[in-house]
């Protein structure tokens, strides 16, 4: 069975300053992996992807994750954040064999101070 | 390209009624996957469908159903509501369930 364990419900950084949020992930075969966004009162948005390709995997608004097999992880980073990241972050995993179902992490909540 | 559309944005019944919420995938994906959100229980999967059949199911009682039209559109229903069945509950599509998923902005269901 596949899980996803999110370390830190809440992260808060200075405008500017690197971000880093850590997802890691337990599956019984190769995962696919995924980092959404949500802002309040929307619906989740794809930030980047991994799936088996490159290991380093580059998304929107400057977000980036490394898929560490031996570390089972998939953290995401920015180098360096800006108000408009404030939003809740999940990182989720997929077995290719278990059709149209994502499995999430509980969230990180990200706050970005002036 | 028109993303997921999601209807009604917002719902409120009472215990012991039904509901029925529709989803509009990504044109072009056959795939189309419901959840459920909650601030307890965070993100759940109900089921997946695609090409009008139920692919995947979570651990959801009965009470929770849905379907898929030959188009793609898909609708969830919900029987016989309880006060535990308020969450937002969110759509998404992909090309064949396999790819990255496509989120719409999802119907927020208030059980009074």
């Amino acid at each position: 069975a596949q899980s996803v364990t999110q370390l830190g419900s809440h992260v808060s950084v200075s405008e500017g300053a690197l971000v880093l949020l850590r997802c890691n992930y337990s599956s019984s075969v190769p995962p696919y992996l995924f980092w959404y966004v949500q802002y309040p009162n929307q619906g989740l948005q794809l930030l980047l992807k991994y799936t088996s390709a490159a290991t380093l995997v580059k998304g929107i608004n400057g977000f980036e994750a490394e898929f560490k097999k031996s570390e089972t992880s998939f953290h995401l980073t920015k180098p360096s954040a800006h108000m408009s990241d404030a939003a809740e972050y999940f990182c989720a995993v997929s077995e290719g064999t278990s059709y149209g179902k994502l499995t999430f992490g509980q969230g990180t909540i990200l706050t970005v101070h002036p | 390209k028109a993303g997921v559309t999601q209807t009604p944005r917002y719902l409120i019944k009472t215990r012991g009624q039904q509901v029925t919420l529709s989803c509009s995938p990504i044109s072009g994906h056959r795939s189309v996957s419901w959840y459920q959100q909650t601030p307890g229980q965070g993100l759940q999967f109900l089921f997946e469908y695609f090409s009008e059949t139920q692919r995947n199911k979570g651990n959801f009682p009965g009470r929770f159903s849905g379907r898929q039209f030959s188009n793609s559109r898909s609708e969830m229903n919900v029987s016989t509501l309880e006060l535990g069945d308020s969450a937002l509950y969110l759509c998404a599509s992909s090309l064949d369930g396999n790819q990255a998923q496509h989120f719409g902005d999802g119907t927020r269901l208030s059980i009074l």
